[in-house]
């Protein structure tokens, strides 16, 4: 199975920061890395597919990058509604494997 | 508008079986793979298997930790999907969400997930 590693596990931020993650694959995956948003209490929900690929209806304030390997994720301006947890998954092979996740909190 | 609606989750023992509903509307049901994932309280995601769509024949694969254990099936006349656990183990406890993937594609992007029902497997 291919492993998701997936960093920091948690961080603390405040309304307007930079916010970056970071997901790296036990192998090559291509680009075939999808990015979950998860509120409390709620669904994952979609937010980049394809490594880079922005979902229908998500704001341009999120933005993933990568192939390979190594792949990072990225807030521009932190908002309120985006304090969640988030989490890479892998498309490559199955089975299907995701992320530790990561936890952003407000500082 | 595409809504997934699970049912079936509840309390049951160790040993023990339960079936899962996932109720499909909005989409062709028969033109998507659907999956299971499940998230165990306060854990990350755990996929747990799928079944392919018409044009491939509603194939299924399963994650090793419950394979030979659950099933995944589907009925088109209803647009439902299906999870057939049995030997339960205290291990599966869970939110079960059923999931579509985009498009007709077999790439597992995850584009709708239901709200998820509570599997609790305990004596």
């Amino acid at each position: 199975d291919i492993q998701m590693t997936q960093s920091p596990s948690s961080l603390s931020a405040s309304v307007g920061d930079r916010v970056t993650i970071t997901c790296q694959a036990s192998q090559d995956i291509n680009n075939h890395l999808n990015w979950y948003q998860q509120r409390p209490g709620e669904a994952p929900k979609l937010l980049i597919y394809g490594a880079s690929n922005l979902a229908t209806g998500v704001p341009s304030s999120f933005s993933g990058r990568g192939s390979g390997t190594d792949f990072a994720f990225t807030i521009s301006s932190l908002q309120p509604e985006d304090f969640a947890t988030y989490y890479c998954q892998q498309y490559d092979n199955l089975p299907l494997t995701f992320g530790g996740g990561t936890k952003v909190e407000i500082k | 508008e595409v809504q997934l609606v699970e049912s079936g989750g509840g309390l049951v023992q160790p040993g023990g079986s339960l079936r899962l509903s996932c109720a499909a509307s909005g989409f062709t049901f028969s033109d998507h793979y659907m999956d299971w994932v499940r998230q165990a309280p306060g854990k990350g995601l755990e996929w747990v298997g799928r079944t392919t769509n018409k044009a491939n024949s509603y194939t299924t694969q399963y994650a090793a930790s419950v394979k030979g254990r659950f099933t995944i099936s589907r009925d088109e006349s209803k647009s439902s999907l299906y999870l057939q656990m049995n030997s339960l183990k205290t291990e599966d406890t869970a939110v079960y969400y059923c999931a579509r993937r985009q498009g007709s594609s077999a790439w597992g992007i995850i584009d709708y997930w239901g709200q998820g029902t509570l599997v609790t497997v305990s004596s």
